[in-house]
């Protein structure tokens, strides 16, 4: 099972938006409403922002936001602020029951 | 609050079986509609999806790890043990248990244990 693609940095200013994207195939994102987004802070392990393509689990700002179109997702991240400056991962379930990563993407706060 | 803490060997040679345990506390691993998966993460690099165990027991695992893994539970121990056979340097990764969300890995996971990491080298 290939890898999602993200880029592996997006950078933004304090307070403007950015977009990650997360393509994949038509077995994977584009078969299914299952794509998550997971924050990484340095050293430390993943938390879930972000299930079901456009879910926020509780407890996650609404400056999170999650979409999909075809075999592309997407999360973007508005009113950037310092503390969002983290790796983002996404996955999605596979039609071969199985789930896979994205490459992560490093996100700067300029 | 549900916490999961993962934990085994740091350092491991070439051939050998790795085996990790992941403590689940706060809920019972045998709780039906819990399902705990593993993913791994080598050094600056991405999350790879290893496995996970559903509530009634049925198993998936990743196809490119061709065979080397096995997910059971100790109900007694409240445990989730992964095993995975014939490690190499490549396997040189933190290891990552975390819970399903919503009883479901196709919804994520969430949360997850604070990782353990594992290094293979002769």
């Amino acid at each position: 099972q290939s890898a999602l693609t993200q880029p592996a940095s997006v950078s933004g200013s304090p307070g403007r938006s950015i977009t990650i994207s997360c393509t994949g195939t038509s077995s994977d994102i584009g078969a299914y409403n299952y794509v998550s987004w997971y924050q990484q802070r340095p050293g430390g392990a993943p938390t879930l922002i972000i299930y079901d393509v456009t879910n926020r689990p509780s407890g996650i700002s609404n400056r999170f936001s999650g979409s999909k179109s075809g075999n592309t997702a997407s999360l973007t991240i508005s009113g950037l602020q310092t503390e969002d400056e983290a790796d983002y991962h996404c996955s999605s379930y596979t039609t071969r029951s199985t789930l896979v990563f994205g490459g992560g993407t490093k996100v700067t706060v300029l | 609050q549900i916490i999961l803490r993962d934990s085994g060997p740091t350092l491991l040679k070439p051939t050998q079986t790795l085996t990790l345990a992941c403590s689940l506390t706060g809920t019972s691993v045998s709780a039906t509609g819990r399902g705990v998966g593993w993913i791994r993460q080598p050094p600056g690099e991405a999350l790879e999806w290893l496995a996970v165990i559903y509530g009634d027991d049925d198993t998936r695992y990743s196809p490119s790890l061709n065979g080397r893994l096995t997910l059971s539970r100790d109900t007694s121990k409240n445990l989730v043990i992964l095993t995975m056979t014939n490690m190499v340097p490549l396997d040189t990764a933190t290891y990552y248990c975390a819970s399903t969300f919503y009883g479901d890995p196709r919804h994520g996971f969430d949360p997850w244990g604070q990782g353990a990491p594992v290094t293979v080298s002769s």
